[in-house]
């Protein structure tokens, strides 16, 4: 099925410890995102990819860095992980950009990460 | 990007419509209410979108006011399964789209 994968689907570091999630899309989507959500909270945006080769920061980039070297492929690395960033990653990804507003976005099922 | 305020927490009865507002007082021209929600820390689903006119689907009503400062979702017939997290969110029309940020929503809790 057409859609957003994530992996991996869950993962334990120790603190430290680097990492990278990806996010893969088969729809030919322009735009991408990646979000945290700690227990409780809504979605809060890290960074987001207007189209390949291109980033940007959202509300809560630090500690995280992204590329988008493939259109369909967006990673979210973490050099140096802490426990602050224990969450669940969401995925997502959309065309964008449609004069009537049809921009859907398509979430991943989530990357649950636990750093120790 | 346009904020939303939407309330913490709501109830509604098995079987009975279930309204939830969001509020948007600065709100764009060129700016889509857009409603998600996220059932069981599962991936956010789409639910409805609309400029300014009220819209339908087969999972739910989207009410605007005329002045657009205001929305509400309506679902007509809520279950148990509609117990989720609904978000409501400002998606720009056309070049100016890219950063996308959700609130906090509202947890809808639907009982028997």
């Amino acid at each position: 099925n057409a859609g957003v994968t994530q992996t991996p689907k869950f993962r334990v570091l120790k603190t430290g410890q680097s990492m990278t999630l990806l996010c893969a899309q088969d729809m030919n989507h322009e735009y991408m995102y990646w979000y945290r959500q700690d227990p409780g909270m809504g979605l809060r945006l890290i960074h987001y990819s207007v189209g390949e080769g291109t980033t940007a920061k959202g509300e809560v980039p630090d500690g995280y860095n992204v590329s988008r070297l493939k259109k369909q492929n967006f990673l979210l690395g973490l050099e140096s992980a802490a426990p602050s960033q224990t969450s669940v990653y969401f995925c997502a990804s959309t065309r964008g950009g449609s004069p009537s507003g049809a921009n859907v976005l398509t979430f991943g099922a989530g990357s649950r990460l636990t750093v120790l | 990007d346009a904020k939303t305020t939407q309330p913490p927490s709501m109830d509604c009865a098995e079987g009975r419509a279930a309204n939830l507002p969001c509020n948007h007082s600065t709100i764009s021209g060129n700016e889509y209410v857009y409603w998600y929600r996220q059932i069981h820390s599962q991936g956010p689903q789409y639910i409805i979108h609309g400029l300014k006119n009220n819209e339908t689907n087969e999972m739910a009503s989207l009410i605007i006011t005329e002045d657009r400062k205001s929305s509400t979702l309506i679902l007509p017939h809520a279950t148990l399964r509609d117990t989720a997290v609904y978000y409501c969110i400002m998606v720009p029309g056309g070049t100016s789209y890219g950063k996308l940020t959700f609130g906090q929503g509202t947890i809808l809790t639907v009982h028997p």
